[in-house]
């Protein structure tokens, strides 16, 4: 069965701080690979998504992922927080041939100091 | 932007007693999903809905579960007699397309069974 691993549960970081939350999936075929963000008391947006062609992958507001295919990897990174990144942040993985269902990461809340 | 929207934002109910929880996709989206998300869990697949009918649904969605479009706009889950863990955040999101990259999410449904 697919899962998806999340590092951290909780990063608290200064503004400006870089960011690089982690994401691992656990199935070897092919993938579409996805990073929602939370606000709170907001829906699910999507920040990014990888389905094939360049692995790094760049997303709203800055954001950016790699995809490290020999890692089963896919980790969001920005250079510079702000205080409104303060959100919680989730990993999800859809492997094709399982139709169109999305298995997330368990999420990590970002809470950036200003 | 065109949104899903999920009513209620809250709902409390008593054990055992049924809960509908209403979505409304994005008016030309052909392809409904339930999520929820138990506090402090992942994020988690029930269903699937596609023309009229159920074409995919999780081990969590069993026969206390229902789902229907009954009117060409909403879209719902149901719950027949609830229980202290079916307390959650209950995402509805949508889709244009097979294609997993077109999916919206709704902000939730938060149901707290007492």
């Amino acid at each position: 069965a697919q899962s998806v691993s999340q590092h951290n549960h909780h990063v608290i970081l200064s503004e400006a701080a870089s960011l690089e939350l982690g994401c691992n999936y656990s199935y070897g075929g092919t993938v579409n690979l996805f990073w929602y963000v939370q606000y709170p008391g907001q829906h699910l947006q999507l920040l990014l998504k990888y389905f094939s062609g360049d692995p790094l992958v760049k997303g709203i507001k800055g954001f950016e992922a790699e995809f490290i295919k020999s890692k089963f990897s896919f980790n969001l990174r920005k250079p510079s927080v702000q205080w409104s990144d303060t959100a919680e942040y989730f990993c999800a993985v859809n492997a094709r041939e399982y139709g169109n269902k999305l298995v997330f990461g368990a999420g990590t809340i970002l809470r950036v100091k200003s | 932007e065109p949104e899903v929207t999920q009513t209620p934002s809250h709902q409390v109910t008593q054990m055992g007693q049924e809960v509908i929880l209403r979505c409304v996709p994005i008016s030309n989206h052909l392809y409904f999903y339930w999520y929820r998300q138990i506090l402090g869990q992942k994020v988690e697949f029930l269903v699937s809905f596609y023309n009229n009918e159920i074409s995919e649904k999780s081990e969590i969605f069993d026969d206390q579960f229902s789902v229907e479009r009954p009117d060409g706009s909403n879209f719902t889950l149901k719950i027949r007699s609830t229980k202290l863990e079916d307390s959650a955040m209950y995402f509805c999101a949508s889709s244009d397309s097979a294609s997993i990259s077109y999916y919206t999410f709704g902000s939730g449904t938060r149901l707290t069974v007492v």
